[in-house]
Order: C-alpha cells, then sequence, then structure tokens
C-alpha cells in the first residue's frame, strides 16, 4: 500500500511562473520529509528537507509546506525555470535519526515551458 | 569522482543469469541502500545496511540479496534473473541526518 502519494504524474508551468507539487501520505508517524529532484539517466538528489515541528521551510526559490493536520505536504517553485524541468519525488520517514527508511511517492515530472 | 559509484549503468542479462550490479561510496556513510524503480511505482527500498554486519530487508526483497564487503562497498545480486525484474536500480547512502545521497543508477533489462 502506498504511504506517499503524488496524484499528479505531470505538470507544466510557464517560465517565470509558481510551480506547486503536492504529496499526501497516509501515515501519522511520519516526521521527516523530502524532496528529490530527478533528471534523465542521473539519481536523484536532494532538494529541501522538513521536520514535522516546522510547517513551512525556505531554501532560495523552493519552499515546502507541511499541513500535518491534512498529511500534506507541497513544494512551491518561485520563479520557474527551464532547468527546473525534471520529475520531483515527495519522500517520508517516521524516525529516520534512529535508522527507518524513507518511503517514495511515484514522482511529478514538471516541465517548464520557456 | 562522484560520491556513489554504481556500475555497470546499464545491462541486458538473460532469464535464469546470476547478476551483481555494484555500489561503492566516498562519504563515508555507514548506511547503505539499494533502491528500485520502475514506472509509475516511485522507488521501493530492496535491502539497507546500517554496517558491514548489519543487512536488513526492504519491502521487495524476494528475489535479490546483498552483500556489504565494506563500510564502502554494497552490491545487490540477482540469483537468477527473471524479466520482471527489468527496472532502474539506484544504490544510496545516508548518515543519519540530511537525506539520502543516490548514485546515477543502473538500467538492467532481463530478456
Amino acid at each position: 500500500d502506498q504511504q506517499v502519494k503524488q496524484n499528479s504524474p505531470s505538470l507544466s508551468v510557464q517560465e517565470g511562473r509558481i510551480s506547486i507539487l503536492n504529496c499526501d501520505y497516509t501515515n501519522s508517524m511520519f516526521d521527516y520529509f523530502l524532496w528529490y529532484k530527478k533528471y534523465p539517466a542521473e539519481g536523484p538528489t536532494f532538494l529541501i528537507s522538513i521536520s514535522s515541528i516546522k510547517d513551512k521551510n525556505e531554501d532560495g526559490r523552493f519552499t515546502v509546506f507541511l499541513n500535518k493536520s491534512a498529511k500534506h505536504l507541497s513544494l512551491h517553485i518561485v520563479p520557474s525555470q527551464p532547468g527546473d524541468s525534471a520529475v520531483y519525488f515527495c519522500a517520508a520517514s517516521a524516525g529516520w535519526n534512529t535508522g527507518n527508511q524513507f518511503y517514495f511517492g511515484t514522482g511529478t515530472s514538471l516541465t517548464v515551458i520557456p | 569522482d562522484a560520491d556513489v559509484t554504481q556500475t555497470p549503468r546499464n545491462r541486458i542479462t538473460k532469464t535464469g543469469k546470476r547478476i551483481m550490479l555494484e555500489c561503492s561510496q566516498t562519504k563515508g556513510h555507514d548506511r547503505m541502500y539499494w533502491y528500485r524503480q520502475d514506472p509509475g511505482l516511485g522507488l521501493q527500498l530492496i535491502y539497507y545496511s546500517f554496517d558491514v554486519k548489519d543487512i536488513n530487508k526492504g519491502e521487495i526483497s524476494d528475489g535479490y540479496s546483498v552483500s556489504r564487503q565494506a563500510q564502502a562497498k554494497f552490491s545487490l545480486s540477482l540469483e537468477s534473473a527473471i524479466p520482471n525484474q527489468t527496472a532502474l536500480y539506484f544504490c544510496a547512502t545516508a548518515s543519519g541526518t540530511g537525506g539520502y545521497t543516490f548514485g546515477s543508477g543502473t538500467r538492467l533489462t532481463v530478456v
């Protein structure tokens, strides 16, 4: 059973506009969340993280929001750039620092149109 | 050199053959992982290891085995490959803070 879900397989956005990628999870014990970006023929690379003690984390153009009551997180990219075109995975863990694994969503393919 | 190196990058093998995928890392991380990516299924954990003497099964370990030869090396074996093991395989390392560092992947095709 998929514990982390990304219900939008793809998203297209104009350059300069905001991209919003969504992720839902079912396990209320998840307390650490990550977003990864993946280009073709490369491994996923870490983008941004958020702990369950926060509801927002920013890093430059990337902001992750966490809504624990809704079991939902989102990644905002502002402004979107053509180089942001990639597949984005969200991942969640319950007790990562004690050794538990991350569970991954199925990914959203973002295309930023110049 | 990449932090996490996977070999081979691509491999085509026949049904029933034994194949080994290798992973080495220069991060100095204790934790190492093997994930499999299939279209529409995201990444699924096959095996993981927290040190040389610690090997653990993941969600989809059937048909696979692993060996942690050293802190820096973690190999994945398919004892008798079958077509539904055709997938993209990723090795990853972690220190317990931050997240995973992934290798570039091995694309395996079983015909």
